[in-house]
């Protein structure tokens, strides 16, 4: 079976300061890997995935993570922040192939402060 | 285009009453996906449909939810009775085959 560890529940930065989220998964297969955003009273974005390739995967608003097959994580970047960042971040996997589950991690709230 | 359309955005019913969920795919999406997001919390997997098939229902309590999705468009979330602890936000997916999943917005439901 496959797990998400988010390893902070709250983060809070202020704006245009660096943030890093982390995320660390278990699996004892391949897995695709993904960071999704949920903005207040709203359902998920997707953000960025990996699925193959670059280790370094750019998506949406500025962001990027890095895929560590050897560390098994896959945190997510933004080297300045903006007041309308703040979200809840969630991490998740789904298997190569077969049943596509995505199994999240807990969430990271992030706060930017002016 | 269109995005996943859920409704309705909110619900608010008595425990032992039944609620039903509705759902609306993007267009041409024939995987469609029910999650459970309780507060705090990482979404969880309720059914995955293929088409009018429900190919992954392991995680669905089938002591009280079901679902059905006729035509292998719309789908339906029904809970009866509903409990307390059924207060949570129900999100639905979809994707073509088994690609990148879309949520629609939630329906949040508090049962008092």
């Amino acid at each position: 079976a496959q797990s998400v560890t988010q390893l902070d529940s709250q983060v809070p930065v202020f704006e245009e300061a660096p943030v890093e989220l982390r995320c660390n998964y278990s699996s004892s297969v391949s897995v695709y890997l993904f960071w999704y955003v949920q903005y207040p009273n709203q359902g998920l974005q997707l953000l960025l995935k990996y699925l193959s390739g670059s280790t370094l995967v750019k998506g949406i608003n500025g962001f990027e993570a890095e895929f560590n097959k050897s560390q098994t994580s896959f945190h997510l970047r933004k080297p300045s922040v903006h007041i309308s960042d703040t979200a809840e971040y969630f991490c998740a996997v789904s298997l190569l192939q077969g049943a596509q589950k995505l199994v999240f991690g807990q969430g990271t709230r992030l706060t930017i402060n002016p | 285009e269109a995005g996943v359309v859920q409704s309705p955005r909110y619900k608010i019913i008595e425990k032992k009453q039944p609620v039903a969920f509705w759902c609306n795919p993007i267009s041409g999406h024939n995987t469609l996906y029910w999650y459970l997001q309780n507060l705090g919390q990482g979404p969880e997997l309720l059914i995955r449909y293929e088409n009018e098939e429900a190919v992954d229902d392991s995680q669905l309590p089938k002591d009280r939810f079901s679902a059905e999705r006729l035509k292998g468009v719309d789908s339906t979330l029904k809970i009866q009775p509903a409990e307390l602890g059924d207060s949570a936000v129900y999100l639905c997916a979809s994707s073509f085959e088994s690609g990148t999943q879309y949520f629609g917005p939630g329906t949040r439901l508090t049962v008092l």
